[in-house]
């Protein structure tokens, strides 16, 4: 019975490199959520997606960052040209239905970047 | 001013008393309410949620809710060495926000034996 899966854990990349980071939801999961914990700071909504279609991105930068939810295949958030201020664990959560507010957290990507 | 505000702590309580964690949030348009657990390192662990004034229990843990004062606090009757987290509390203004969920920054516990 698999939880919602992360990958990498672990990401180390130098400024200006890009990071990709995977998320698949639980099983019968529909609904996927992105979050970011900085050091000494909350966990801070990023974006809500189903499947190929953002519902909610209020809580992502303006730029460098996209998120997306193909048809088939994991969620994906992407940050173009990353910056030391990037450095985070981002979590993934998934729901299975609408109006379902009772998220399961992925077990994160540690993000570092040098 | 944050939107949802915890006592920081840390909070360190014996084994086997009573634990009391509390939130307080700002919006009061709020209407689903969470704690979730984050150990040292790992994932949030959503342990309970209450959506109505009053209280509700699940084995040791009792969530308490007063809309009208925007106060939600958990309890944790005969606390144990292995509930020592962080403690997260959680609020969703629910409508178009489902899933957006506003944490506090956390309350560090500890149950020493």
């Amino acid at each position: 019975n698999a939880g919602v899966m992360q990958n990498p854990r672990h990401l180390v990349r130098r400024r200006g490199q890009e990071a990709r980071l995977r998320c698949s939801p639980m099983k019968g999961h529909s609904h996927v959520y992105w979050y970011r914990q900085l050091p000494e700071e909350g966990l801070k909504f990023m974006v809500y997606l189903q499947k190929e279609n953002i519902i909610d991105e209020s809580g992502m930068p303006k730029e460098r960052f996209s998120a997306e939810f193909p048809k088939e295949g994991p969620s994906i958030l992407r940050i173009q040209q990353v910056v030391r201020g990037d450095s985070a664990a981002y979590f993934c959560a998934s729901s299975s239905r609408d109006r379902d507010e009772k998220l399961f957290f992925g077990s994160g990507t540690q993000l570092s970047v040098l | 001013q944050k939107e949802v505000e915890q006592n920081s702590g840390p909070l360190s309580v014996p084994e086997g008393a009573i634990a009391s964690l509390n939130c307080t949030y700002s919006d009061r348009g709020s209407q689903s309410f969470f704690w979730y657990r984050q150990y040292s390192g790992k994932s949030p662990e959503l342990i309970m949620f209450i959506y109505s004034n009053g209280d509700k229990e699940d084995g040791r843990f009792t969530a308490q809710l007063n809309k009208a004062s925007q106060y939600v606090s958990l309890l944790i009757r005969d606390s144990q060495p292995s509930d020592s987290a962080t403690y997260l509390c959680a609020v969703s203004a629910g409508g178009t926000s489902y899933g957006k969920l506003t944490f506090g920054q956390g309350t560090i516990l500890t149950v020493h034996p």
